[in-house]
């Protein structure tokens, strides 16, 4: 069965600093990769996903992530952290059925 | 483009009551997802329609679940009778491909059963 982890309920980095947002991953076959955010109250939102070519993929509102297969993981990162990335982000992959398993989520704090 | 759209927003019911959340998505989406996020936890997949036919409900606790996506455009999902421990908020999410489009999710349904 797949499976994903995010292995930090909580990420706290400084306004500026750069930030990152761990995830590894087992799936049969190649893996399809994603990464949301969550908002509060608000639905989930697509930053970037990982289908095939280059292993470095960029995202939404500067965000990037590097697909590493030896290492089964697809960790999120930022080079400068704003105030306003504070918020739950979810990684997740997708077999090649179509069908997605998501981490349990790590709030990330960013503070000025 | 109009996204995901989902009703009602919130529900409170009463244990061994029934419910239904409806979801719309957005136009053209031929796959349509019903999550299930736990307080504290990842959105849990419950069952993914591809048109109108089912393609994964594995995780969908028939007992008391069921979805329908008639006509292959709008969703319901029912729970009867509900239970204490499906207080939890039911995500919709539709998308263009199965394997690699990004799925689109809608504000959820926030249910509370007491």
């Amino acid at each position: 069965a797949q499976s994903v982890a995010q292995p930090e309920d909580q990420v706290n980095v400084a306004e500026g600093n750069p930030l990152t947002v761990k995830c590894t991953y087992s799936v049969s076959g190649n893996p399809y990769l994603f990464w949301y955010v969550q908002y509060p109250n608000r639905g989930l939102q697509f930053l970037l996903k990982y289908i095939t070519g280059d292993n470095l993929v960029k995202g939404s509102y500067g965000f990037e992530a590097e697909f590493n297969k030896s290492q089964t993981s697809f960790h999120l990162k930022k080079p400068s952290a704003l105030v306003s990335d504070s918020a739950l982000y979810f990684c997740a992959v997708r077999d090649i059925t179509g069908k997605s398993t998501f981490g349990d989520g790590t709030t990330l704090t960013v503070k000025p | 483009e109009a996204g995901v759209a989902q009703s009602p927003r919130y529900k409170i019911i009463e244990k061994r009551q029934s419910v239904a959340f409806w979801c719309n998505p957005i136009s053209g989406h031929a796959t349509l997802y019903w999550y299930q996020q736990i307080l504290g936890q990842g959105p849990k997949l419950l069952i993914q329609f591809q048109n109108n036919g089912v393609v994964d409900d594995s995780q969908l606790p028939k007992d008391r679940f069921s979805a329908e996506r008639l006509k292959g455009v709008d969703s319901t999902l029912k729970i009867q009778p509900a239970k204490l421990e499906d207080s939890a908020v039911y995500l919709c999410a539709s998308s263009l491909d199965p394997l690699g489009g990004t799925q689109y999710f809608g504000p959820g349904t926030r249910l509370l059963v007491l």
